[in-house]
């Protein structure tokens, strides 16, 4: 049964410090995409990848934001430094395809930053 | 400005019956539009994607309609089952190539189902 898989699931952290959330998406699928959801602002994407590039991260933070893939298997999402406003719940998801795909989404990884 | 919005909020339906839930959306040039199923403390879940061309598409007792001349869309459960209990999101695609970039997301129902 293909998942995707985010570690850590949950994560507790003081401001100013550095979090780095991953994601394996399932074998095979070329695109990758970073969520982030809150209660007062629902979904939001943060930025995606296709075939390891990436492709829009405008959702993205830039100055403390930053997402890679360093290979097909791994993608990583970091925050530095973390601050009380980015306490969220970020999904990965992933999906073979060009655009109209089904996204498969993880788990997620809630993050509490004090 | 791209808008999805999806009413209503909330809503508590007894085992068994028929429910609609509704989204609106303002978002040019449209794409697609998706519908997903989102339990508590998981991801979401893809119930359908429809294009402009699609008018209705079923996925067991989910059935969503397209009108794409009035912006509107409709997420139809029938005999609804205590799992139902969800909340269930509406994604409009802006882009005229499909990409992921141009999301636009609504707030989503919150749907309880019980006995």
């Amino acid at each position: 049964d293909a998942r995707v898989t985010q570690t850590p699931r949950h994560k507790v952290t003081e401001m100013g410090q550095e979090v780095t959330m991953r994601c394996q998406p399932i074998l095979g699928h070329n695109t990758v995409f970073w969520y982030r959801q809150t209660m007062m602002q629902g979904l939001e994407l943060l930025a995606y990848f296709r075939n390891r590039a990436p492709l829009d991260d405008s959702g993205m933070p830039k100055d403390r934001f930053s997402a890679e893939m360093p290979d097909a298997t791994l993608a990583t999402l970091k925050i530095q430094p973390s601050e009380p406003r980015d306490s969220a719940v970020y999904f990965c998801a992933s999906a073979w395809g060009q655009g109209r795909e089904t996204q498969y989404f993880g788990p997620g990884t809630r993050l509490l930053v004090l | 400005k791209n808008q999805v919005e999806q009413s209503p909020q909330s809503l508590i339906i007894l085992e068994g019956k028929n429910c609609t839930l509704q989204c609106n959306y303002t978002v040019s040039p449209f794409s697609n539009l998706r519908w997903y199923k989102q339990d508590t403390g998981r991801g979401p879940v893809s119930l359908t994607i429809m294009t402009f061309s699609e008018n209705t598409k079923s996925n067991g007792r989910y059935t969503a309609t397209l009108d794409a001349d009035t912006k509107q869309s409709s997420l139809h459960i029938t005999a609804s089952q205590l799992s139902d209990s969800a909340s269930y999101i509406c994604v409009v695609s802006a882009s005229a190539t499909g990409t992921a970039s141009k999301l636009t997301f609504g707030t989503g129902t919150r749907l309880q189902v019980t006995l």
